[in-house]
C-alpha cells in the first residue's frame, strides 16, 4: 500500500483564522514532507521531517507552522495567511536512508489540501 | 546545485499515437531520475524512477524512459497513447551522493485528443 492520505481536502480561511492541515501515511516511511504547489507549477518543498524531528525549512514564514506528533502523521498548522498564500498543499512521504545522506528516496504524495485564503 | 529541464510546455499527440516527454538534467556525479504525473485536482503519482543499471526504465501504465548519460536527458515515452494520459508530467532529479532534496522541472502537459 502506497497511500497517503490528507485531510481536509478543501479549506477556506479568513487571514486571522487558525486551521491546520494533517497528513498519515502507514508505509513505514521515517522522511516526511510538505510541499506547496500553484497551479500548473512544480511543488515547491516547504519543510522535510526525518525520524520525526524537523530537517529541512526552507525559509518559509512561520505563520507556517508543521508538527510531526508520532511516525504516521504530519501536521501543517496555519496562522495570520495571506491571499498569496491560497495554493494545493502536499503532503509526502519516503523511506529515509541516512546512510546515503539525501532525501533521494522515492516519494509518495498525498491528493493535497487546496487552500484558499480570503 | 542541480536542475531540471523539461523544454516543452505542452506535448499534443493523438490517441494511439507513440508519445515523448522530454527531461534533462544537470547534477554533479551520477542522477537520481524520476517522472512523477499529476491529474488535475490531483496529488503526484510515482510513475517511475532511475537509479542505476539497465538505460531503459520501465513504469507504470505502460511507460517507460530512458536514461542516456552522455546526453543527460531522461525522456519519458509509451508507445500508444491514451486519451486518459492527458496530464501534468514532472521530471526530477537528485544527485546520488551528498545532502540534497529532488529538484522537479517545470513541467509539461500532455493532451491526447481523441
Amino acid at each position: 500500500d502506497t497511500e497517503v492520505t490528507q485531510t481536509p481536502k478543501h479549506l477556506v480561511m479568513g487571514m486571522t483564522n487558525k486551521k491546520s492541515l494533517k497528513c498519515e501515511q502507514h508505509m513505514g516511511h521515517r522522511a516526511m514532507y510538505w510541499y506547496k504547489q500553484k497551479a500548473k507549477k512544480p511543488p515547491e518543498l516547504m519543510f522535510v521531517y526525518s525520524y520525526e524531528k524537523l530537517s529541512i525549512n526552507e525559509s518559509v514564514p512561520s505563520r507556517f507552522s508543521p508538527e510531526c506528533p508520532n511516525s504516521s502523521l504530519l501536521n501543517l498548522h496555519l496562522h495570520a495567511l495571506q491571499p498569496e498564500d491560497s495554493a494545493l498543499y502536499l503532503c509526502a512521504s519516503s523511506q529515509d536512508r541516512r546512510s546515503s545522506g539525501g532525501y533521494r528516496e522515492t516519494q509518495y504524495f498525498g491528493p493535497g489540501t487546496r487552500l484558499l485564503v480570503l | 546545485a542541480q536542475s531540471v529541464a523539461q523544454p516543452e510546455d505542452q506535448v499534443n499527440v493523438a490517441e494511439g499515437n507513440p508519445l515523448t516527454v522530454k527531461c534533462t538534467y544537470s547534477v554533479s556525479g551520477n542522477p537520481y531520475l524520476f517522472w512523477y504525473v499529476q491529474y488535475p485536482n490531483r496529488g503526484l503519482q510515482f510513475l517511475l524512477k532511475y537509479i542505476t543499471g539497465d538505460n531503459l526504465v520501465k513504469g507504470s501504465y505502460g511507460f517507460e524512459a530512458e536514461f542516456n548519460k552522455s546526453q543527460t536527458s531522461f525522456h519519458l515515452k509509451k508507445p500508444s497513447a491514451l486519451v486518459s494520459d492527458s496530464a501534468l508530467y514532472f521530471c526530477a532529479v537528485s544527485p546520488n551522493s551528498g545532502y540534497s532534496t529532488l529538484t522537479f522541472g517545470k513541467g509539461t502537459m500532455l493532451l491526447v485528443s481523441p
